[in-house]
């Protein structure tokens, strides 16, 4: 089955860097597009970044772009989020999602937290 | 507009009808992917293109659109579903993925 497993997040003082991981299990990593979305407390989904199968293309959000990014080793079936410059407002559980077959977005991992405080 | 507008709230007696509503532009176009994500999960994909349930999904999930309005509808509502619902839909371009502002829905 399809598995996601995210690792990386933690505690961080601003302007540091951090870089997240999804280890991707029990699909053709390869073949597929993947995203990153996050979630601060209490709020709604906000979409971050999204790479292509072959990381030919890479697209951000406004509010992350020039600072974060993304990245995938299809030989170690795994996606990369480099976070630099991380303010209080990046605050966020993070998750890494598939892009399916005609399905934006349709398995996530569990996710990790980024707490960005001095 | 780029934006996905929901209800903040709803509230269903157990065992009735809910219709959860997403408005914005972008819905005249493409169809609506729903979630529900409860407390300290992951969100779970429910109903994605005109009205598909992925496997698991009990029935009594069901999508429409009209307009530039999506509609998650739960007949029947179970304590279960208790939980926060977003709405998905993409913009047009392949620069940017809209997610609504979510409807945390209530079972009584």
């Amino acid at each position: 089955q399809v598995q996601l497993v995210e690792s990386g997040g933690g505690v961080v003082q601003p302007g540091k860097s951090l870089r997240l991981s999804c280890a991707a299990s029990g699909f053709s990593f390869r073949s597929h597009g993947m995203h990153w979305v996050r979630q601060a407390p209490g709020k709604g989904l906000e979409w971050v970044a999204v790479i292509w199968y072959d990381g030919s293309k890479k697209y951000y959000a406004d509010s992350v772009k020039g600072r974060f990014t993304i990245s995938r080793d299809n030989s170690e079936n795994t996606l990369y989020l480099q976070m630099n410059s991380l303010r209080a407002e990046d605050t966020a559980v993070y998750y890494c999602s598939r892009w399916g077959a005609d399905i934006d977005f349709d398995y996530w991992g569990q996710g990790t937290l980024v707490t960005v405080s001095s | 507009s780029s934006e996905l507008t929901q209800d903040p709230a709803v509230s269903v007696a157990l065992g009735q009808t809910v219709r959860i509503t997403c408005q914005g532009d972008s819905l005249r176009n493409y169809y609506a992917n729903w979630y529900q994500q409860k407390p300290g999960q992951a969100p779970v994909l429910v109903i994605y293109a005109k009205d598909i349930r992925p496997s698991g999904i009990p029935d009594r999930f069901s999508g429409s659109r009209s307009g530039n309005t999506a509609s998650l509808t739960i007949t029947g509502a179970q304590a279960e579903d208790e939980a926060d619902y977003y709405c998905y839909s993409r913009d047009g371009t392949d620069k940017n993925y809209l997610f609504g502002t979510g409807t945390k829905v209530t079972v009584l």
